[in-house]
């Protein structure tokens, strides 16, 4: 079985910081992992994936998540926060098998200070 | 134009009552999904049909009836609702049933009073 867990519910920056999300995996078999923004009152949007190829993915607007086998890891970073990037983030993983069946962890919500 | 598009935004009902969610894409997707996301934000996936054919179904209670009457839409029909059923409901679609959903709809924000 599969599972996410993503340290810290809340995290705080300020604007023009690095950003650090944390999410670790769990899975007996090798994983595609994927990092989701959610805006207040919007679905999910992905905003990138690893799926058995590099092991540092770019997404959309500057995001990027390294996935590290040995600490069955896949935080998810962006160098300089803006204002914009406050939302809630969600990582989830999925098993390659006849159909996607994503497991979403709790979420972590950024807040980005001025 | 909206990719997944749901509709109603807002639902507002009794306990007991039947109650529909209907969802479109306009992207030619194969594959439609419901999530359900309650109060914490921790988000669950319903259903999953491919091409009008149901390929996931998480132990869902039978109240919860899903319908695709072609690829483009999936519905959800809820009967006798709960206090329980109080959420958020995602529809989502993926290119087929292998990729990820890479759009979500806005959500059907479901209060049972």
């Amino acid at each position: 079985a599969q599972s996410v867990t993503q340290l810290g519910s809340h995290v705080s920056v300020s604007e023009g910081a690095l950003v650090l999300l944390r999410c670790n995996y769990s899975s007996s078999v090798p994983p595609y992992l994927f990092w989701y923004v959610q805006y207040p009152n919007q679905g999910l949007q992905l905003l990138l994936k690893y799926t058995s190829a590099a092991t540092l993915v770019k997404g959309i607007n500057d995001f990027e998540a390294e996935f590290k086998k040995s600490e069955t890891s896949f935080h998810l970073t962006k160098p300089s926060a803006h204002m914009s990037d406050a939302a809630e983030y969600f990582c989830a993983v999925s098993v390659p098998s006849g159909y996607n069946k994503l497991i979403f962890g709790a979420g972590t919500r950024l807040a980005v200070h001025p | 134009d909206t990719a997944v598009s749901q509709t109603p935004k807002y639902l507002v009902t009794q306990m007991g009552n039947d109650k529909s969610i209907k969802c479109e894409q306009n992207l030619g997707h194969d594959t439609m999904y419901w999530y359900k996301q309650d109060s914490k934000k921790f988000l669950k996936i319903m259903f999953s049909y491919n091409n009008k054919e149901l390929i996931i179904n998480e132990t869902v209670p039978n109240r919860f009836s899903p319908k695709s009457p072609d690829k483009a839409h999936l519905n959800l029909h809820i009967n006798s609702l709960e206090l329980g059923d109080s959420a958020v409901y995602f529809c989502a679609s993926s290119q087929n049933r292998l990729a990820q959903p890479q759009h979500f709809g806005d959500g059907t924000r479901l209060s049972i009073l």
